[in-house]
């Protein structure tokens, strides 16, 4: 059965902190790797991996894919109190199914 | 363009009742998703759309939920009877494969579903 999991479940920093959202995932037929953030609605797209050992930046956001091990990190550095949300990854296989992990929930403290 | 539109956006109900949630996706996205949120299973895929046509429905939990899609730009998703177990957030999405963001999801606010 396929499947994404994510850790921690939830994490609580200063701000400041830099963190690492980890993401492994056991799809046939891969395709690509997604973020998302959501805060208190809709998630919104962040990034989409197809390549090992790319980096993906937005900002103080970047992320990685590691295909061989089938992981991939998201990296928030100098977080602020708006980075607060659940972050989702997700798999996606040739098919166009999307397999969503659980959630990263993520707080920053002032 | 508006984005992703679901109604109604709260809808609390008793059991047994039926329950049909809607959903229009963005004009020229011809592929269509709905999900379900808890707290316990996260972000679930039910079944998905391409050019109206279900793909894979294999997400649907049982046979009380229906999903249909008579036109590009409408779907519903039916509980027929519904249960208290079925509380959830229930998100509907649209992406389009032919352009540059083909991998980008753009999620409708959601309804959140209570059955009591």
């Amino acid at each position: 059965e396929d499947k994404v999991v994510q850790s921690p479940l939830s994490l609580v920093v200063h701000e400041g902190d830099t963190v690492t959202l980890n993401c492994s995932y056991e799809v046939t037929n891969f395709r690509s790797l997604l973020w998302y953030k959501q805060e208190k609605k809709a998630p919104t797209f962040l990034f989409m991996l197809t390549s090992s050992g790319i980096e993906k930046k937005s900002g103080r956001l970047s992320s990685i894919l590691d295909k061989k091990e089938l992981f991939s990190i998201l990296n928030i550095t100098a977080t602020q109190t708006g980075d607060s949300a659940i972050y989702l990854c997700a798999a996606e296989n040739r098919d166009d199914k999307i397999i969503f992990g659980k959630g990263t929930r993520l707080h920053i403290l002032p | 363009d508006a984005g992703v539109i679901q109604s109604p956006r709260h809808e609390v109900t008793e059991m047994g009742q039926e329950v049909t949630l809607r959903c229009k996706p963005i004009s020229g996205h011809d592929y269509l998703f709905w999900y379900r949120q808890t707290m316990m299973r996260g972000l679930e895929l039910l079944i998905y759309f391409n050019n109206n046509v279900p793909i894979d429905d294999s997400g649907m939990p049982e046979d009380r939920f229906s999903a249909k899609m008579p036109n590009a730009s409408f779907s519903t998703l039916k509980i027929q009877p519904s249960e208290p177990r079925d509380s959830a957030v229930y998100f509907c999405a649209s992406t389009s494969k032919g352009t540059a963001n083909r991998y980008e999801q753009f999620f409708g606010p959601g309804t959140r579903l209570t059955v009591l």
